[in-house]
């Protein structure tokens, strides 16, 4: 069965740099999430999106950007990085609002030097 | 404001053992509960997803009991094998009405042969 693809695996930017990371939802799932997950942490939502549009923010930095295409990828732009960015960023997707089950990709771990 | 705790952080067993993780939350108003299973610097595998309607729900040698009323959720991991080892996460669906997801701060398994 297809699953939910992140792209690039692994990101290695030096401070102040912009990165993009990529998510493509499984087929006929609508609705993405993207968390943050920092060493030895819990994953921490930072924002979703259903049907193209923001459905929720978490405590993403004003520095975060997202958006869902009208094929339901979604990109996390991140600019002016910093040290503390450096985690491994999932993005999760479903099928609706309503609370479904949670499909997560494998992670872009993003590196900040 | 909801918070997902679990007990314990760490656990070693011998193969072949019967082991229980636990999983507490403060909010007992939850739609569902999920539990994963994380390796190490890899993504989320969704193990059991349990709907508030539900006690139970099994999958192979994996058992997942929820007592909203007491605000727990167990998950039994029958007859433990080496490739069992992981960190295991619940998380619940939190916040307004869209389905972000709260995680516990996990338990780390390891099984020894």
């Amino acid at each position: 069965a297809a699953g939910v693809i992140q792209s690039p695996r692994h990101l290695i930017k030096e401070k102040r740099e912009t990165a993009t990371l990529k998510c493509y939802p499984i087929p006929r799932h609508d609705t993405v999430y993207w968390y943050q997950q920092g060493p030895g942490q819990d994953p921490q939502f930072l924002i979703s999106f259903y049907e193209k549009m923001q459905s929720d923010k978490g405590s993403i930095p004003d520095r975060f950007s997202a958006q869902q295409f009208s094929d339901y990828h979604s990109e996390l732009n991140m600019s002016s990085l910093e040290l503390g960015d450096s985690a491994l960023y999932f993005c999760a997707s479903t099928r609706g609002i309503a609370y479904n089950e949670q499909f997560f990709g494998p992670g872009t771990r993003l590196t900040v030097l | 404001k909801q918070e997902v705790t679990q007990i314990p952080a760490a656990l070693s067993v011998p193969e072949g053992e019967n082991l229980v993780l636990n999983c507490s939350f403060t909010d007992s108003a939850i739609y569902n509960l999920q539990w994963f299973r994380q390796d190490p610097g890899k993504g989320l595998t969704s193990l059991l997803l349990i709907q508030s309607s539900q006690r139970e729900q099994t999958s192979g040698r994996l058992n997942a009991s929820l007592d909203k009323s007491s605000g727990r959720s167990t998950l039994y991991i029958a007859a433990s094998q080496p490739g069992d080892s992981a960190t295991y996460l619940c998380a619940v669906p939190y916040g307004g009405a869209t389905n972000k997801l709260i995680f516990g701060t996990g338990t780390l398994l390891a099984v020894q042969p």
